[in-house]
């Protein structure tokens, strides 16, 4: 059995501020971690993924996460926030080397001020 | 690369009617397509997987008559939502995995179906 929890619905930082988005995992077999950015009315894009290799990930617009087993979490961050930025993020887990079905989180719609 | 599309990106019908949503993988063979449901504010849930050549797999509470899901070719599977009533008005989203190896998905842009 797998699950995702996202602490914080929503997270508001001013431009320029650090991005730290939370992602908690529970997972019976060795996880493979997925972020996705989803724009209003849009499907979802891949930001990065972590398969078991480095467990620092950085993915596309600057993001990157990191995997920590002792503490079953996978959070997002980014150095500095642009206005761009501002969407829904979902973290996903998935089993059997990524070849299972997502579980998703609830989601963290990010905010960001001018 | 790993583009996904949907069609159509919105429908509206009336109660009762049936609605086919198509999912392409555009520049990759996708052996397994997955189907997902988002309600608004909420994330997405797994409908169902479909695996081309075979009956698709359907999560528990999903019901396979009414949601009929066809792969019958390694770039396109369908959903058909049959006897649509308001309660199925949401956002679908497919996506699909490049080869039973793979361990990534690549997600469509999503069909906004809305039943009066």
């Amino acid at each position: 059995a797998q699950s995702v929890t996202q602490l914080g619905s929503h997270v508001s930082v001013s431009e320029g501020a650090l991005v730290l988005l939370r992602c908690n995992y529970s997972s019976s077999v060795p996880p493979y971690l997925f972020w996705y950015v989803q724009y209003p009315n849009q499907g979802l894009q891949l930001l990065l993924k972590y398969t078991s290799a480095a467990t620092l990930v950085k993915g596309i617009n600057g993001f990157e996460a990191e995997f920590k087993k002792s503490e079953t979490s996978f959070h997002l961050t980014k150095p500095s926030a642009h206005m761009s930025d501002a969407a829904e993020y979902f973290c996903a887990v998935s089993g059997v080397e990524g070849r299972r079905a997502l579980t998703f989180g609830s989601g963290t719609r990010l905010q960001v001020q001018p | 690369g790993a583009v996904v599309s949907q069609h159509p990106s919105r429908v509206i019908c009336k109660s009762g009617t049936s609605v086919k949503i198509e999912c392409r993988s555009l520049d990759f063979q996708a052996t397994t397509m997955f189907w997902y449901r988002q309600f608004p504010k909420q994330s997405l849930m797994l409908m169902a997987t479909s695996n081309e050549g075979s009956k698709a797999t359907y999560e528990q509470g999903v019901e396979k008559d009414k949601f009929l899901i066809n792969h019958a070719s390694l770039t396109l599977s369908t959903l058909t939502v049959t006897s649509a009533h308001p309660e199925d008005s949401s956002f679908y989203i497919c996506s699909a995995r490049a080869g039973q190896l793979a361990d990534t998905q690549y997600f469509g842009p999503g069909t906004r179906l809305t039943v009066l």
